[in-house]
């Protein structure tokens, strides 16, 4: 069974720039997570979609969006970008919300 | 002050030893507790996760929840060098069918050959 596939691996953009960052999840897996990884703030959530529908929202300014597909297959979306959105994205998918399955990530580089 | 508090380590310990990682925490609205694997470049893969008080044993693995305390424990037993990652503790929180995970800072662990 495939795992989340998220697309791109690696990105480097220039400030100012947005950026367009993608993920499938596990096939049957409805609810799509993000999260950003940095060294300094850990782990944190961004968004959460359900059935096409925006669940939870993080404390992320405007700049950060998204959104899900009647498929499940989910997009986020930074616009104007900053140095300091630099990080690992990550993408989760679960079933039934006991377990999540996270893919390998974005590595997003702002120069 | 987070949510949920981690000791990032580095914790550098011999082949074969116990491995203890800890995480406390404030919101008692926290229901699922989960302890995810990160090894470098690689996104979190989920190692146990458990909702009540107690232990659970999976494995060299025991997750030990203490609601009382706002405890959570992740014990390593006969440790290998492929254990070698970053631990993740995480707790799902819940606020009208909304649902998030909050991660502590991640420990990173060493196991020495």
């Amino acid at each position: 069974k495939a795992g989340v596939t998220q697309t791109p691996r690696y990105l480097i953009k220039t400030r100012g720039q947005q950026v367009t960052l993608s993920c499938s999840p596990i096939s049957g897996h409805r609810s799509v997570s993000w999260y950003q990884q940095t060294p300094g703030q850990g782990l944190q959530f961004l968004f959460e979609y359900f059935s096409e529908t925006q669940r939870n929202k993080g404390n992320f300014p405007g700049r950060f969006s998204g959104r899900q597909f009647s498929n499940s297959r989910s997009e986020m979306n930074v616009s104007t970008l900053e140095l300091g959105d630099s990080a690992l994205y990550l993408c989760a998918s679960s079933f039934t919300g006991d377990g999540y399955t996270f893919g390998s990530g974005t590595r997003l580089t702002v120069v | 002050q987070k949510e949920v508090e981690q000791d990032p380590g580095p914790l550098s310990v011999p082949e074969g030893a116990i491995v203890s990682l800890n995480c406390t925490y404030s919101n008692s609205a926290f229901q699922y507790f989960m302890w995810y694997r990160q090894y470098s470049r690689k996104g979190p893969e989920l190692l146990m996760y458990t909702y009540s008080s107690g232990n659970k044993e999976d494995g060299r693995f025991t997750a030990q929840v203490d609601k009382s305390s706002k405890y959570i424990s992740l014990f390593i037993r006969d440790s290998q060098p492929s254990d070698s990652a970053t631990y993740l503790c995480a707790m799902r929180d819940i606020i009208q069918g909304a649902q998030k995970l909050v991660f502590g800072q991640g420990t990173r662990l060493t196991i020495n050959p």
